[in-house]
């Protein structure tokens, strides 16, 4: 069964760093490109990074350039997600989700997990 | 980047009623557009891709339609299951982006 379990979230005061994981399982992981796309309180879907199945290709939102890294480990099927000078606007539910091809969409999704950046 | 823009933001509807929900992007995108739908406290679930195509497991009564800039999301009799909120999602370059949201209610 096709799972991504994402961890690493919590709260951290303004200017604070937090890694995001995520372990995926019952699909072949290195075939996968990768997001992350967060979710703040009650508004809509914002994607904020991209990396490509070999990690050769790696794309950041403009809101996020700069500050977060993505990465990944495909001998222990994960992703990651570096965040450093976090911002109260950097408080959102952060999903994992990849897909074969990014044209084809996201097809699997992890359930999320949860940052809020308040002092 | 690409703006992608979803009418309406809100719709009510009863059980048993079509749903047409509209995306319209910022420019031509040929037909790589994805929807989604999400239910409250869950992750979102991938619907359509390449705009037409139905996912494993999503019931027939949703269907998508369009290229270029304009898209549709139909549901065709709406049963109690489909009430969410549903996004498209432009695939055609980076930065990947989103449209604003549909919230499907019940009337």
């Amino acid at each position: 069964q096709v799972h991504l379990v994402e961890s690493g979230g919590g709260l951290v005061k303004p200017g604070g760093s937090l890694r995001l994981s995520c372990a995926a399982s019952g699909f072949t992981f290195s075939d996968y490109y990768m997001s992350w796309i967060r979710q703040a309180p009650g508004k809509g879907l914002e994607w904020v990074s991209y990396l490509s199945s070999s990690g050769g290709t790696i794309y950041y939102a403009a809101s996020v350039k700069g500050r977060f890294t993505i990465s990944r480990d495909n001998a222990r099927d994960s992703l990651f997600l570096q965040m450093n000078s976090l911002t109260a606007e950097d408080t959102a539910i952060y999903y994992c989700a990849g897909g074969g091809s990014f044209y084809y969409g996201m097809d699997v999704w992890g359930q999320g997990t949860t940052v809020t950046v308040s002092s | 980047d690409i703006q992608m823009t979803q009418s309406p933001s809100s719709v009510s509807a009863s059980v048993g009623d079509g749903v047409t929900i509209t995306c319209r992007a910022s420019q031509g995108i040929g037909n790589w557009l994805a929807w989604y739908q999400q239910k409250p406290g869950k992750a979102p679930n991938l619907l359509i891709s390449t705009a037409s195509r139905l996912q494993g497991g999503v019931p027939s009564r949703f269907s998508g339609s369009g290229s270029g800039t304009d898209f549709t999301l139909t549901i065709s009799s709406l049963q109690p299951e489909d009430f969410a909120t549903y996004y498209c999602q432009q695939a055609n370059s980076f930065p990947l982006t989103f449209g604003g949201g549909t919230k499907v209610e019940i009337k």
